[in-house]
């Protein structure tokens, strides 16, 4: 079946250093991919998505490119600040059918 | 065994009701969670509650109401405000919602209105 392997944690950085949080997938078929985000009390928030290969999700400086050669979905950021301090998931399923991650607990340090 | 429950696994509406769609789990955990799925869209958050008797509006809680009267239970009504109701509904709980948790999923109720 499907499956995701997402990088385990914790991930401590300092401001403005080059984030990447990797995460591979195992899956028949070539499903959506996702990066949600959870802050401190907070729900999961979609942060970025690709539904196809070579597609690039972006969002609050945010990046993943959806890799079919190396079946890869890393989450990348050249310049992390306090605030993205957070919890990162990936996810490959589709429709009815998670597949996360564990996801990694990031702390940006001023 | 420890887990979540939702109930039920398909619902049907027609245009103008509410429905509730309901959320048990037994594994104690504090935080609970509303998520909204369609197609190629991901997760949605709609509502959660971190503590009983006190919840919070996520992205798209519009049309949406909750209650959490129970630490067990967070069922969630789509009243007839909410616009596109058709979609796949999941409830999800963590132990505390304050660090790295993953978050345990329910089945889903499949909402479909006629």
């Amino acid at each position: 079946g499907n499956s995701v392997t997402q990088m385990e944690g914790p991930v401590t950085l300092s401001e403005e250093a080059f984030l990447t949080i990797n995460c591979t997938y195992t899956a028949t078929g070539y499903p959506s991919l996702f990066w949600y985000v959870q802050y401190p009390g907070e729900g999961l928030q979609l942060l970025l998505k690709a539904t196809k290969a070579d597609d690039k999700g972006s969002n609050k400086g945010f990046e993943a490119t959806y890799r079919k050669e190396t079946t890869s979905f890393h989450l990348e950021k050249g310049s992390v600040q306090v605030s993205d301090s957070a919890v990162y998931f990936c996810d490959g399923g589709s429709q009815g059918n998670l597949i996360f991650g564990k996801g990694t607990k990031l702390s940006v340090k001023p | 065994d420890g887990g979540i429950t939702q109930s039920p696994k398909y619902l049907f509406r027609k245009e103008g009701q509410n429905v509730t769609l309901s959320c048990e789990q037994n594994l104690n955990h504090d935080a609970m969670y509303w998520y909204r799925q369609d197609p190629g869209q991901g997760l949605r958050l709609i509502y959660y509650s971190q503590i009983v008797n006190d919840f919070q509006k996520g992205d798209i809680a519009e049309g949406y109401s909750v209650s959490r009267e129970k630490k067990e239970s967070f069922p969630l009504t789509v009243t007839s405000a909410q616009k596109n109701p058709t979609a796949f509904y999941l409830c999800a709980s963590t132990p505390t919602g304050q660090g790295q948790e993953t978050q345990y999923f329910g089945p889903g109720t499949r909402l479909l209105v006629l």
